[in-house]
């Protein structure tokens, strides 16, 4: 009964490789969210789309694409990896509306060799 | 643009004993949220309380209050009769309450809390 899951949970990879992150949630929300958090545990808006659209790309690299095939589904590509890209991503999904909480997946941690 | 700061990196209560984190933001916006997270090692982000700009009474939820000072632009959380489970780092965030479609938050710094037995 998982509501926001992220594949993998765990990501180790060499520079310059591509690779890309799942998320699905359960929940009915029309609006699906990419954040970064990085050594510091800084957490920050990368990406938001609803209804399959984008809505906020937050001056993210162009080597990030996010993919949004349908509303329960957003996934983040991410091509020629680089060192500084290690950080964990989060991944949220809420209702439509100001009013609505933000539900968290359980992040995947991307560690770049 | 909107910031959020915590100008505590590391807290330390007692179990049992009360504690309370700041959070200051800026914004010139009046209609906004506010929200504490909680991130424990386990790393899920945890929504722990939320406040709504508009309301005046300050939100509750069990242990856990805030102290909402709208004119201060302050927002701290107080955790009474701490428990080894709130061990965790803490996160304030903002959120602004119209304008379009632009829910993303803004986080602070995060405070981690530690608990002693």
């Amino acid at each position: 009964d998982t509501a926001v899951s992220q594949t993998p949970k765990y990501l180790v990879t060499q520079m310059g490789n591509d690779k890309s992150i799942k998320c699905e949630q359960n929940l009915g929300h029309d609006t699906m969210y990419w954040y970064k958090q990085d050594s510091k545990k800084f957490l920050k808006i990368m990406f938001s789309y609803n209804n399959k659209e984008l809505i906020i790309n937050e001056t993210v690299p162009n080597r990030f694409s996010p993919k949004s095939p349908d509303k329960a589904h957003l996934n983040l590509h991410i091509n020629s990896l680089e060192l500084g890209d290690s950080a964990v991503y989060f991944c949220a999904s809420s209702h439509t509306g100001v009013r609505n909480e933000q539900f968290f997946g359980p992040g995947t941690r991307l560690t770049v060799l | 643009a909107q910031t959020v700061t915590q100008s505590q990196p590391e807290m330390s209560v007692q179990e049992a004993e009360t504690v309370t984190l700041s959070c200051t933001y800026d914004t010139s916006e009046s209609d906004y949220y506010l929200f504490w997270y909680k991130q424990p090692p386990s790393r899920q982000m945890i929504l722990v309380i939320r406040q709504e700009a508009y309301k005046q009474q300050n939100a509750t939820e069990n242990r856990f209050s805030v102290n909402f000072q709208k004119a201060a632009k302050s927002f701290s959380l107080k955790i009474s009769d701490s428990q080894l489970g709130d061990a965790a780092m803490y996160f304030c965030a903002y959120k602004l309450g119209s304008g379009g479609s632009n829910y993303k938050l803004t986080f602070g710094k995060g405070t981690l809390l530690t608990v002693n037995p």
